[in-house]
């Protein structure tokens, strides 16, 4: 069945520095979507991606969809306390699976 | 229009009873998803729904679990004669009527289940 790898599982920064969390799918997807989680919240909708090599941004935050349909990425420049959550991303082929998400600490 | 909405948000069981989370949608959603977080973990999905019909359960556990759309009212996750290892947040999305595996997922926000 269709797996949906993220990495890594945890990462902690120091406040400003980039973060990046990685998604690869075990199939082609026809999009990938990505959410972030509040501590004690629950799955906000950021962002999808459907074109082969797609990039987006939203102010410091940049989504890339892979050439081959199967990996994404998700980048985060200079790091802000209010960036803390996990980052889940979910493929889409048939059936959504979710990543089992990256998340994120900033030390001040 | 309001958001997902579930309840309760918090519920507390002892071994062995049951338990019913229930689960409203956006307006004008008729597919719903259920999900279960066990703490420090990423979500797993268990079910997926469309009014009256169960499309996709192939995460939901075969025994005491169960889950309902009907044709009025809300959702319903049920979990009879619950264990410990029940403790989790268990989330609900709904999404537009469509293709569903391109739609975005909109959460709610989650019920807590302690089973003492």
């Amino acid at each position: 069945g269709q797996q949906v790898m993220q990495i890594p599982q945890y990462q902690h920064v120091q406040e400003g520095e980039d973060f990046t969390t990685y998604c690869n799918s075990s199939t082609t997807l026809s999009n990938i979507q990505w959410y972030k989680q509040r501590p004690g919240g629950h799955p906000v909708f950021l962002i999808q991606l459907v074109k082969s090599g797609e990039v987006k941004k939203q102010k410091r935050l940049t989504f890339q969809f892979g050439e081959a349909k199967k990996n994404s990425s998700l980048h985060i420049t200079a790091t802000q306390t209010t960036d803390v959550g996990t980052y889940f991303c979910v493929g889409n082929a048939g059936k959504s699976t979710f990543g089992d998400g990256t998340t994120l600490t900033v030390k001040p | 229009n309001a958001g997902v909405m579930q309840n309760p948000r918090h519920l507390v069981r002892r071994r062995g009873q049951e338990a019913r989370l229930r689960c409203s949608p956006m307006k004008g959603h008729s597919h719903v998803y259920w999900y279960r977080q066990l703490p420090e973990e990423g979500l797993k999905f268990m079910v997926y729904l469309q009014k009256e019909n169960i499309i996709d359960e192939s995460g939901m556990p075969k025994e005491r679990f169960s889950a309902e759309f009907p044709k009025e009212g809300p959702s319903i996750l049920r979990i009879q004669q619950v264990v410990r290892g029940d403790s989790a947040a268990y989330f609900c999305a709904s999404s537009p009527p469509g293709l569903a595996n391109t739609d975005t997922q909109y959460f709610g926000p989650g019920t807590r289940l302690t089973v003492l």
